[in-house]
C-alpha cells in the first residue's frame, strides 16, 4: 500500500514568490494534517481536514498561508508571499479518524 | 510555551546497551502519549503509544514508562541497534481530541557500533 505522498521534496525560492506544497494522503484516510517542522524542534500542526472541511486551523497563519482538500482527497498547502521564516520542513499526515497519524517525507523549504 | 520537553537533544550508546529517551509534559489533560521514530529525509513514523490508564507498554525491544504524577515518561530500547539510530519524537494528546498531538522537540540517538 502507498504511503503519504508529497511533493516537491525540496524547493528553493527568493522571499517574496509564492510557493505551494501538495499532498496525496493514504487511500481511505479521511483525516488530513499539515505541519511546518522547524530545525531543532517537532513537527507543529498548521491545519487538519476532516475530509474536505478544516477543523482545525487555529495555527494556521492566515495572512499568507492557504490550503485547500477538494473532494476530501489530495490537498494543497500555499504560502504566498514567502518570507525568510518560512523556511522548514513542510510534512503531510493522515489517518482514519482518532488512529495514528501516518506521515509523509516532507517537503523541505528554503526561502533566499 | 512548551507543553512537551525533551531535554537531551542527543544521546549516545553503544551497540547492544540499553537506550533510555526522556520527555516531560506539563499539561495534566495529557492522556495519551506516542512516540515516533525519524530517520533523515524521511516523516515521522509511529514507534509505540501509552494510555493514561497503563504505566508500562511494550513492543518488542521498545517499553514506554509512564509515570503520571511526575508528569514524565521515557522510551527504554533494549538491546540498542545501529539501526536504532534516529530522531525520536515524544509526542501527547488528550481524550477529547486525540487528533491534536503536541510533538517535543526530538532526542537524536546514535547507536555505536
Amino acid at each position: 500500500e502507498a504511503g503519504v505522498v508529497q511533493s516537491p521534496r525540496y524547493k528553493i525560492i527568493e522571499k517574496k514568490q509564492p510557493v505551494a506544497f501538495w499532498c496525496n494522503p493514504i487511500s481511505g484516510h479521511n483525516t488530513l494534517y499539515w505541519y511546518r517542522q522547524n530545525l531543532g524542534q517537532g513537527p507543529e500542526l498548521l491545519i487538519r481536514y476532516e475530509n474536505e472541511e478544516a477543523v482545525d486551523d487555529s495555527q494556521l497563519p492566515k495572512d499568507r498561508f492557504s490550503a485547500e482538500r477538494l473532494k476530501g482527497v489530495d490537498s494543497t498547502l500555499k504560502i504566498q508571499p514567502a518570507e525568510l521564516g518560512d523556511s522548514a520542513v513542510y510534512l503531510c499526515a493522515s489517518s482514519l479518524h482518532l488512529q495514528t497519524q501516518y506521515f509523509g517525507p516532507g517537503t523541505r523549504l528554503l526561502v533566499l | 510555551d512548551q507543553q512537551v520537553k525533551q531535554n537531551s537533544p542527543s544521546l549516545s550508546v553503544q551497540e547492544g546497551r540499553i537506550s533510555i529517551l526522556n520527555c516531560d509534559y506539563t499539561n495534566s489533560m495529557f492522556d495519551y502519549f506516542l512516540w515516533y521514530k525519524k530517520y533523515p529525509a524521511e516523516g515521522p513514523t509511529f514507534l509505540i503509544s501509552i494510555s493514561s490508564i497503563k504505566d508500562k507498554n511494550e513492543d518488542g525491544r521498545f517499553t514506554v514508562f509512564l509515570n503520571k504524577s511526575a508528569k514524565h515518561l521515557s522510551l527504554h530500547i533494549v538491546p540498542s541497534q545501529p539501526g536504532d539510530s534516529a530522531v525520536y519524537f515524544c509526542a501527547a494528546s488528550k481524550e477529547t481530541s486525540y487528533d491534536k498531538v503536541i510533538f517535543g522537540p526530538g532526542t537524536s540517538l546514535s547507536v555505536i557500533p
